[in-house]
């Protein structure tokens, strides 16, 4: 079965260090990826996705992900965080039976 | 933001009374789906939906059934709520397919004491 695995469960950071969020999935078929995001107290938005094409990703805020098939791999990264940057950050890809399914979700705290 | 509302946003409740959960979307998308979020398990699949009347059961499905007679409701319903499932419970839909991009509502965040 499809597993979703982010290794990082919670990250701190200064302002202006750069970021890396882990992502791997174990399902080789995989086409869609994504990187949702959950503001404090508010409900989760799209950050990023992959189809298809270019495997470096460009999403909202400057996140960038890379898909990189041979690893199983969909690694969220910003080359400088803000303090609004903290939030939870969900990976999700599909299982076989057509359905996503999302990681367990890295907490990220950005201190001023 | 994707125009999708959940009623009500904060419930309490007993254990064993019925409780349901109502989302609203204004998008016309064809796919409805119920999540609900804890801690330290990531956002799972309760149930589905592919389209009017039709639904399926996703990964904790146990306790829960839903409905949907209109392309623009999703019923979740607790049938005898238990404190396991005190729980933010997120709606979210999606138009073309069930692996396209989902869009979700505000949450309504349930305790059962």
């Amino acid at each position: 079965a499809q597993s979703v695995s982010q290794h990082n469960h919670h990250v701190i950071l200064s302002e202006a260090a750069s970021l890396e969020l882990g992502c791997n999935y174990s399902y080789g078929g995989t086409v869609n990826l994504f990187w949702y995001v959950q503001y404090p107290g508010q409900h989760l938005q799209l950050l990023l996705k992959y189809f298809s094409g270019d495997p470096l990703v460009k999403g909202i805020k400057g996140f960038e992900a890379e898909f990189i098939k041979s690893k199983f791999s969909f690694n969220l990264r910003k080359p400088s965080v803000q303090w609004s940057d903290t939030a939870e950050y969900f990976c999700a890809v599909p299982n076989q039976g057509g359905k996503l399914i999302f990681g367990q979700g890295t907490e990220l705290s950005v201190k001023p | 933001d994707a125009g999708i509302t959940q009623s009500p946003r904060h419930k309490v409740t007993e254990t064993g009374t019925p409780v349901t959960l109502r989302c609203h979307q204004t998008e016309n998308h064809r796919y409805m789906y119920w999540y609900r979020q804890d801690p330290g398990h990531g956002l799972r699949l309760i149930h589905y939906s592919y389209g009017v009347k039709d639904t399926d059961k996703g990964e904790v499905s146990d306790g829960y059934s839903v409905s949907r007679s209109k392309t623009e409701d999703f019923l979740l319903t607790l049938e005898s709520a238990t404190s396991s499932q005190t729980s933010v419970y997120f709606c979210a839909i999606s138009d073309r397919a069930s692996t396209d991009t989902q869009y979700f509502g505000p949450g309504t965040r349930l305790t059962v004491l």
